[in-house]
């Protein structure tokens, strides 16, 4: 089966920087995700990793570790509208074909 | 473009009543999927697709039907609904199953059982 944990929340101040962790544990990983999703609306994607290392997109880096079954979120310069919940979620290819398994999320609160 | 369609986008039904949820997508994709999310929770997968003629249960299946008559459509059926299944549901969908950031959601549908 597969086992994804992140924290349940965080708070952070306007133009600070937070990272979000997430842990996971899967037979078949292929790839990393992470999704931002605002109260009411769809989850939209910000990145995607699928080896070691870095990923860098403007304000927006995340990391993966295959090795270690974790990955974390970094956001920079934060702003109130990163007010949302941000979502983990494993590739997992376990069974065949790849599913798209998501953690719970962690609601972030940007305060000014 | 339309994207992923989702109908309807809200819905209350009465314990026991059946209903199918629509999904359509006009993006010529094979991979489609649906999930529920209930409140302060992330999405957890129902059944998905990876071609017309091939569905598959994922996290989440029992109460649930689906069928993949067509690469565009992929309804979910609510058998018999129970109050457990008040949630949100998302369809999703993308090239193949092996796509890394092209996957399209649709707007979701609020489901509420009475």
């Amino acid at each position: 089966g597969q086992n994804i944990d992140q924290p349940t929340e965080m708070t952070a101040t306007e133009g600070a920087i937070v990272q979000i962790n997430c842990t996971y544990q899967t037979s078949g990983f292929n790839g990393l995700f992470w999704y931002q999703q605002h109260a009411g609306e769809a989850p939209t994607f910000l990145s995607y990793n699928v080896l070691d290392g870095l990923e860098e997109k403007g304000r927006f880096s995340s990391f993966l570790s295959r090795s270690k079954g974790y990955s974390y979120l970094l956001l920079k310069e934060l702003q109130m509208k990163d007010s949302a919940s941000y979502l983990c979620a494993v590739r997992d290819r376990s069974g065949g074909y790849n599913k798209l398994i998501f953690g719970a999320g962690t609601r972030l609160a940007v305060h000014p | 473009n339309a994207g992923v369609t989702q109908t309807p986008k809200f819905q209350v039904l009465k314990t026991g009543q059946s209903m199918t949820l629509q999904c359509a997508q006009d993006m010529n994709h094979e991979y489609m999927s649906w999930y529920r999310q209930d409140p302060g929770m992330g999405l957890r997968l129902i059944h998905y697709s990876v071609g017309a003629g091939i569905t598959d249960q994922g996290e989440v299946p029992n109460g649930y039907n689906v069928s993949r008559s067509t690469t565009e459509d992929f309804p979910l059926r609510l058998l018999s609904a129970a109050p457990s299944q008040t949630s949100v549901y998302f369809c999703a969908s993308s090239p193949t199953d092996s796509t890394g950031n092209t996957i399209y959601f649709g707007e979701g549908s609020w489901l509420t059982v009475v």
